[in-house]
Parts: structure tokens; sequence; C-alpha cells
């Protein structure tokens, strides 16, 4: 059974960073591309970033591009968020996903994990 | 980036109906679009990608097409736990962009 647990999010200040981790099990985690998604309180779903199977290729969304950085440790089966100058606008549930295909980036998700809630707030 | 336009933002329908959301794209996509499902509290689930190609265990009542540039998700034979809120995503260009969403709740 594939899991994705979330974790490290948290109350932070606006400016301040936070790791989000991804525990993944239950699929062979070296072979898949993996994501970054996130929703706001009440609003929609905006995909942040993805990390090719091998880390060589990586992807952002502009409004994070700069400050967070995805990266991942396949020895052991997790995903990574780094999160730095943290604005009002970045709180949200943060959900890692992997991915069912992609295409240079282009991602459709398949499973995803229950999320983990940052909220930059002063 | 390119604009998905989802509607409509909520419908309200009972069990047994048929329902239809569209999401219309800013520019030719193809068939890169996919939906999900989304009940509150909980992570998105995949139904739909390729515009209409079902995800194996998704039931049959769930149905996408697609005409240019609008996609519909029709679901035929309203589920009490089809009520939740549904989602498109472009998977044409990066960054992958979602619909606004559309609450699908009880009549």
């Amino acid at each position: 059974e594939v899991q994705l647990v979330e974790s490290g999010g948290g109350l932070v200040q606006p400016g301040g960073s936070l790791r989000l981790s991804c525990a993944a099990s239950g699929f062979t985690f070296n072979t898949y591309w993996m994501n970054w998604f996130r929703q706001a309180p009440g609003r929609g779903l905006e995909w942040v970033a993805n990390i090719k199977e091998d880390a060589t290729e990586k992807y952002y969304v502009d409004s994070v591009r700069g400050r967070f950085t995805i990266s991942r440790d396949n020895a052991k089966n997790s995903l990574y968020l780094q999160m730095n100058s943290l604005r009002v606008e970045d709180t949200a549930v943060y959900y890692c996903a992997n991915t069912y295909f992609c295409l240079g980036g282009r991602c459709y998700p398949d499973f995803w994990g229950q999320g983990t809630l940052v909220t930059v707030s002063s | 980036d390119i604009q998905m336009t989802q509607s409509p933002s909520s419908l309200s329908a009972s069990v047994g109906d048929r329902i239809t959301i569209s999401c219309r794209a800013s520019q030719g996509i193809g068939n890169d679009l996919g939906w999900f499902q989304q009940k509150p509290g909980k992570a998105p689930k995949r139904l739909i990608h390729a515009a209409s190609r079902l995800q194996s265990e998704v039931p049959s009542r769930f149905s996408g097409s697609r005409s240019g540039t609008e996609f519909t998700l029709t679901i035929s034979g309203l589920q009490p736990e089809d009520f939740a809120t549904y989602y498109c995503l472009q998977l044409n260009a990066v960054p992958v962009t979602f619909g606004q969403g559309t609450r699908l709740e009880i009549e």
C-alpha cells in the first residue's frame, strides 16, 4: 500500500524558514518523479515543485522559485521542501504526491499524502 | 501560464442525478487534462487523465470528454460518496495549473 506522510509544518514568522519532509513507502521511490502541492485555507490546489527520480531535473512555480528548494534522498525514501523567506501568502496545507506519469516536469500526480499545515504569521 | 476556467464554482444535485462540470483552457492543450476529487479534510484523489481515460479503480459513472479547449467531467447517477469538490488540472505546460474547483453539494 502506498503511503506518503508529510511532516515539518507549523507556525513561522514572515521571513522565516521551514523544512518539510515526506516519508514514502509501498512503492519503488527511486523510480518516481515526486511533487509538492499546496492548498491555502478554503482555496484551491496549486502545484509548487517537482523533482525527477535522480534529482537531475527540478521545476518550481514562479511564486516560490529562489525561495524554496525541493530535494530527495532515495536511500531514505524521503522527499523534502526547504522553504526560506516565507511570506504570509505561503500559508497552506502542503501535500507531497508521487506520479502516475510525467513528461519533462509536467506530472500527473498519483497518490497524495494527507498534508502538513504551514502557517506564516507574525 | 495556462489558465483553467472551471464552472460552475458550486452545484447542488440529488442522488441519481447526472451532472457536468466544465473546464476551459486559455490555449490549446490537446488532451493533457486530468480530473481530481477532494473530500473535506482529505487529500485529492485522481479520477481521469488524458481528458477521458478513467483510472482503473474509479466507477464507470464518471466520464470525461473534450471539445477543443473545453473539457467536461460527467457523473451519471450521483451516489452519496460523490459529493465533494472537483478540480481539473492541465498538464500541457509547466507550471501545471488547476481550475478553481467545483463544489458538488447535496440538494
